[in-house]
């Protein structure tokens, strides 16, 4: 069974530019995480999709927004990146949600802005 | 709201030692805790896992048990390797009761084992 897959894995952006991230998760789940992660805040929750519908969101700026498909997918947008929007962003899906199953996680997309 | 106190690291220890990895949580209703491990340049992996109080979650020769009274759910294995070089997270989940829709995770812990 395939896993959880993210593209690009890497990319460079310059300030102002905005940037589009992929999550194609595990067949047959339907929810996905995503979350983004530094070495100075460690992993911080984005958001959460389950069917199409966004259940819960993260502390970030209007700047991030998600959305999923009818397929599951799922993409995030970061626009008007800022410096401190370089990281690594990570989608996690699974069967019905995170508050009692696993987490299944992508090697994660690497963003660095210039 | 939810939140995970994990050991600050780096913990760096010879091969064969015993490692623990401290983890207290805060959190309301029943949270079930999980430890993560993300290996370099990969995405993170489920380690082990426990649902309840007293229960003992073990894998790899890894094991935590869940405890509600002191709030903790320390990681422990009674001799590293290598290969266990990695970084170690902490997780809560709301449990099913629960309505926020994320995992809660600690800052994370780097392990370095040396030969």
């Amino acid at each position: 069974k395939a896993g959880v897959t993210q593209t690009p894995r890497y990319l460079i952006k310059t300030r102002g530019q905005q940037v589009t991230l992929s999550c194609s998760p595990i067949s047959g789940h339907r929810s996905v995480s995503w979350y983004q992660q530094t070495p100075g805040q460690g992993l911080q929750f984005l958001f959460e999709y389950f069917s199409e519908t966004q259940r819960n969101k993260g502390n970030f700026p209007g700047r991030f927004s998600g959305r999923q498909f009818s397929n599951s997918r799922s993409e995030m947008n970061v626009s008007t990146l800022e410096l401190g929007d370089s990281a690594l962003y990570l989608c996690a899906s699974s069967l019905y949600g995170p508050n009692t199953g696993e987490l299944f996680f992508g090697e994660g997309s690497r963003l660095t802005v210039l | 709201g939810n939140s995970v106190t994990q050991m600050e690291g780096p913990v760096t220890l010879s091969e064969e030692a015993f490692l623990t990895i401290n983890c207290t949580y805060t959190a309301t209703g029943y949270p079930s805790l999980f430890w993560y491990v993300q290996y370099p340049g990969e995405g993170l992996q489920l380690l082990l896992k426990a649902t309840k109080a007293d229960d003992k979650g073990s894998n790899k020769g890894f094991e935590a048990t869940y405890r509600k009274e002191t709030t903790s759910f320390h990681l422990e294995k009674g001799s590293v390797q290598v290969s266990d070089s990695a970084v170690y997270f902490c997780a809560l989940a709301p449990g099913s009761g629960g309505s926020n829709y994320k995992l809660t995770f600690g800052k994370g812990t780097l392990l370095t084992v040396n030969p």
